[in-house]
């Protein structure tokens, strides 16, 4: 079963604008990270933010993390056409550090 | 350092044909995982490797094996192929644990018919 739900599913915004994604999750978690998947592509990581972290930055992406209701929020300021892709956020549940667990995805979309 | 790299690319099997398909690192990372990805599902655990020797199930283990007998390569072998395993798949690496993020390959693109 999936650990994360991304939400939007799809997200469709125009260059210069801030883009923001949600991430809720189930069950107590050690930290929380942030890919990008360009189409046909590997994933790419992006950020990791640690449970006892509330915001976290690099470049122009802003991650917040809020245990209590089990939820993060992706915020790409300023996009890009480069931006576009699809966006999961990853679940390290507590005391299993080797495995992560993915949501299903936000597909952004950066027009011109 | 070249990361990541999965062998094939694509691959095409008939229903009951077996395979290996390859993952190798270059980053002396101790984690490996293997990941299937499907429309509107995300990316789902097959099997991890926290060390050379040491294996474990994720979360859709069934009609997958895998080994790791040295550092650099964690191989996946489908055993008898069947329509319901067609999907991307993705091998991952990391350093000590998942805190510093996964390295992905690029995926081989699977069709069994």
């Amino acid at each position: 079963s999936q650990q994360g739900e991304e939400d939007p599913q799809a997200l469709s915004i125009q260059e210069g604008e801030n883009a923001t994604m949600n991430c809720s999750y189930k069950t107590s978690i050690n930290n929380l990270q942030w890919y990008r998947q360009n189409s046909g592509r590997g994933l790419v990581h992006l950020i990791l933010i640690r449970s006892n972290e509330r915001e976290k930055h690099s470049g122009r992406l802003r991650v917040t993390l809020d245990t209590s209701k089990k939820s993060s929020s992706l915020l790409i300021t300023a996009s890009r056409a480069a931006d576009t892709a699809s966006y999961f956020c990853a679940t390290d549940a507590t005391g299993t550090a080797s495995k992560l667990t993915f949501g299903t995805g936000t597909r952004l979309q950066v027009t011109l | 350092n070249a990361g990541v790299t999965q062998t094939p690319k694509f691959q095409v099997l008939k229903t009951g044909q077996s395979m290996t398909l390859q993952c190798a690192q270059d980053m002396n990372h101790e984690y490996m995982s293997w990941y299937r990805q499907d429309p509107g599902m995300g990316l789902r655990l097959i099997h991890y490797s926290v060390g050379a020797g040491i294996t474990d199930q994720g979360e859709v283990p069934n009609g997958y094996n895998v080994s790791r007998s040295t550092t650099e390569d964690f191989p996946l072998r489908l055993l008898s192929a069947a329509p319901s395993q067609t999907s991307v798949y993705f091998c991952a690496s990391s350093s000590g644990t998942a805190r510093r993020g996964y390295t992905f390959g690029s995926g081989t693109r699977l069709t069994v018919v």
